[in-house]
């Protein structure tokens, strides 16, 4: 089976602007979660959907958003950017929420 | 905000030695498990071990899970250069709860 792809893998924007990335997961697997990597914080969960549904968000701003699609892809949504938002974007998949997840090789973001 | 805390930070050994790197957790958890992550790509599944197991191997790897204690290790034997990664514990808790990270031990493996 193909991995966990995400799409672009790098990207760079200004402040104010807002940016879309993809994540498709593995074939089969409802489950999509997304975490924003930093060195300073580490790896912060983002949101979670199953089956179209939002079933978990973590603690960001309204600023970012996102929605899983019916073939299981997802995407997440960042509205006007800020410098802080600069960060490795990682999306992961699995069959359902409780076991292993499969990442994908992430999205660099770089707002200057 | 983190639930799982490595230890150390950061560990160098030489290759062949067994690096041991520590979780701990502050909330009861469905299962706990184990990622790497080599420089700035996506993270890797190791392993998994659920709350009612106190002990998995795979291949070089054991972990142990001590649910009383709320901590969990990683044992990685005779480490090889390829072993060279950051490392994270994630946690997960009972329904739909989403999967915690810790912010991971840095293991450089010496040649």
């Amino acid at each position: 089976k193909a991995g966990v792809t995400q799409t672009p893998r790098y990207l760079i924007k200004t402040r104010g602007q807002q940016v879309t990335l993809s994540c498709s997961p593995i074939s089969g697997h409802r489950s999509v979660s997304w975490y924003q990597q930093t060195p300073g914080q580490g790896l912060q969960f983002l949101f979670e959907y199953f089956s179209e549904t939002q079933r978990n968000k973590g603690n960001f701003p309204g600023r970012f958003s996102g929605r899983q699609f019916s073939n299981s892809r997802s995407e997440m949504n960042v509205s006007t950017l800020e410098l802080g938002d600069s960060a490795l974007y990682l999306c992961a998949s699995s069959v359902q929420n409780q076991e292993t997840q499969y990442f994908g090789p992430g999205t660099r973001l770089l707002v200057l | 905000s983190q639930q799982g805390e490595e230890d150390p930070q950061a560990l160098s050994i030489q290759e062949g030695e067994n690096a041991t790197m520590n979780c701990s957790y502050k909330t009861s958890i469905n299962n706990l498990q184990w990622y790497r992550q080599n420089s700035g790509r996506g993270l890797v599944h190791l392993i998994l071990i659920r709350s009612n197991e106190r002990e998995k191997h795979s291949g070089r790897l054991r972990v142990t899970l001590d649910t009383s204690k709320k901590s969990s290790s990683l044992l990685i034997t005779a480490s090889r250069a390829a072993d060279t990664a950051s490392y994270f514990c994630a946690t997960r808790g009972s329904g739909n709860t989403p999967l915690v990270f810790g912010k991971g031990t840095r293991l450089s493996v010496i040649a």
